[in-house]
């Protein structure tokens, strides 16, 4: 059972846009920047969001972050089917003294 | 070369002592901690713990009891040892460069070594 909730499964159309949620609490999102990390099939995690909505070079504006309390959201505009992948987020938590993901979210492009 | 290599015994039979090595490729070794993290099958991921060049180390308090990370500043490569495993410690375990504030409350991980599949057997 992982620590930040988020959905197991969402999917969208080419070219709509979708909004994954991570739930935390006041020791980790509610009090620390979040990340996410983007899992293709088969490779490893790659970072896409950190300092809950920054993007690293490379990373395209169609993706977006953003943190309301304790529940951030990651958003995908512009689908495409190269985005088919497992997303999890990620955050420091104050009680463990260590970091924090979610239990991933898989991403369907229908 | 990608910036982290890891590599180790990826078949255990239960009781033995999982042994993983990362070698940092690109970048400096020195300022930063250097993270293991796994996937058990099909599940989220789990951080294990962290080293930096000085030896400072941090570990999951549900690991803590089990898990040794050591570093060679000579070779830029830190080690994990996780000793008496059983089938729940099968997984991808990764290799990976923390990036964070002085206090942690802003940490990412960037980038990820390639993941090494460890299958512990009965």
């Amino acid at each position: 059972q992982s620590v930040l909730t988020q959905p197991p499964s969402v999917s969208a159309a080419p070219g709509q846009e979708v909004t994954i949620s991570c739930s935390g609490s006041s020791s980790n999102i509610g009090n620390t920047y979040v990340s996410w990390y983007q899992q293709l099939p088969g490779t490893a995690p790659k970072l896409l969001i950190y300092e809950t909505n920054q993007r690293p070079s490379g990373i395209p504006d169609r993706f977006s972050g953003s943190t309301s309390g304790t529940s951030a959201t990651l958003g995908i505009t512009g689908l495409q089917t190269g985005d088919e992948a497992h997303y999890y987020c990620g955050a420091w938590d104050s009680s463990l003294s260590g970091v924090v993901f979610g239990g991933g979210t898989k991403l369907t492009v229908l | 070369q990608v910036p982290l290599q890891q590599w180790g015994a990826g078949l255990l039979k239960s009781s033995e002592t999982l042994s993983l090595t990362c070698a940092v490729h690109r970048g400096s070794f020195r300022g930063y901690f250097w993270t293991w993290i796994r996937q058990s099958p099909g599940k989220g991921l789990e951080w294990i713990g962290e080293i930096d060049h000085s030896g400072t180390t941090n570990y999951n308090p549900s690991l803590k009891n089990r898990v040794t990370m050591s570093e060679d500043t000579s070779k830029n490569q830190f080690s994990l040892n996780l000793t008496s495993v059983t089938a729940a410690d099968t997984a991808v375990y990764y290799c990976a460069r923390k990036v964070s504030s002085i206090d942690d409350r802003n940490t990412w991980f960037d980038p990820w070594g390639q993941g090494t599949l460890v299958t512990v057997s009965s």
